[in-house]
């Protein structure tokens, strides 16, 4: 069974473009979620998506959306990138349909602000 | 708001001995408490969970965390340590301020365990 596929796995932008990553979940799953890892911050939360809908979304500004599509791939977009945004951003799914399922967390995306 | 600390930036222990790496969680109501284990340039992989039950929990790699109510703590711990472990750990408590389904997890800062051979 394959894992969380998230692409690209490295990229380099400059401040004021744009990004956006995708995440591939788990066959089967309806539940993905992006988080932020930086060394200064940790992990945090930025949104979730089940069934193409936005279900919460963390403390981010809003040049951070995404969207999940029917076969529950997502993306995450980040506009007019800061150098702050440089990190290792981490997509996870889940059956999504109770409490005790666990995250499977894909290998991340790790973007560089220049 | 649900939160968990992992004290310790980092231990270090030589392979073969025992090894614990802690955590405490401060939760309203009952606790879903969750490790993960991340290596270099890695996502993260899931360890092992408390959701209720029996308050020792048995996950992979032969690790296992107890969790104590009184202290509220969930520390991982494993008999012996393998050079192999050497990784980033994280504890993590779910948000129970939804009750949807939805799996968002906070996330402790990490204790980065080094073994020595």
């Amino acid at each position: 069974k394959a894992g969380v596929t998230q692409t690209p796995r490295y990229l380099i932008k400059t401040r004021g473009q744009q990004v956006t990553l995708s995440c591939s979940p788990i066959s089967g799953h309806r539940s993905v979620s992006w988080y932020q890892q930086t060394p200064g911050q940790g992990l945090q939360f930025l949104f979730e998506y089940f069934s193409e809908t936005q279900r919460n979304k963390g403390n981010f500004p809003g040049r951070f959306s995404g969207r999940q599509f029917s076969n529950s791939r997502s993306e995450m977009n980040v506009s007019t990138l800061e150098l702050g945004d440089s990190a290792l951003y981490l997509c996870a799914s889940s059956l999504g349909g109770g409490i005790t399922g666990e995250l499977f967390f894909g290998e991340g995306s790790r973007l560089t602000v220049l | 708001a649900q939160s968990v600390a992992q004290p310790e930036d980092q231990v270090n222990v030589a392979e073969g001995n025992p090894l614990t790496v802690k955590c405490t969680y401060s939760v309203s109501g009952n606790p879903y408490l969750f490790w993960y284990v991340q290596y270099p340039n890695r996502g993260l992989q899931f360890l092992l969970k408390y959701i209720t039950g029996d308050n020792l929990v048995k996950g992979s790699y032969g690790f296992e965390a107890e969790f104590n109510k009184s202290q509220t703590s969930f520390h991982l711990k494993k008999p012996s340590a393998l050079v192999s472990d050497s990784a980033l750990y994280f504890c993590a408590v779910r948000d129970p301020a939804l009750n949807t389904g939805f799996q968002k997890l906070v996330f402790g800062t990490g204790t980065r365990l080094l073994v020595s051979p």
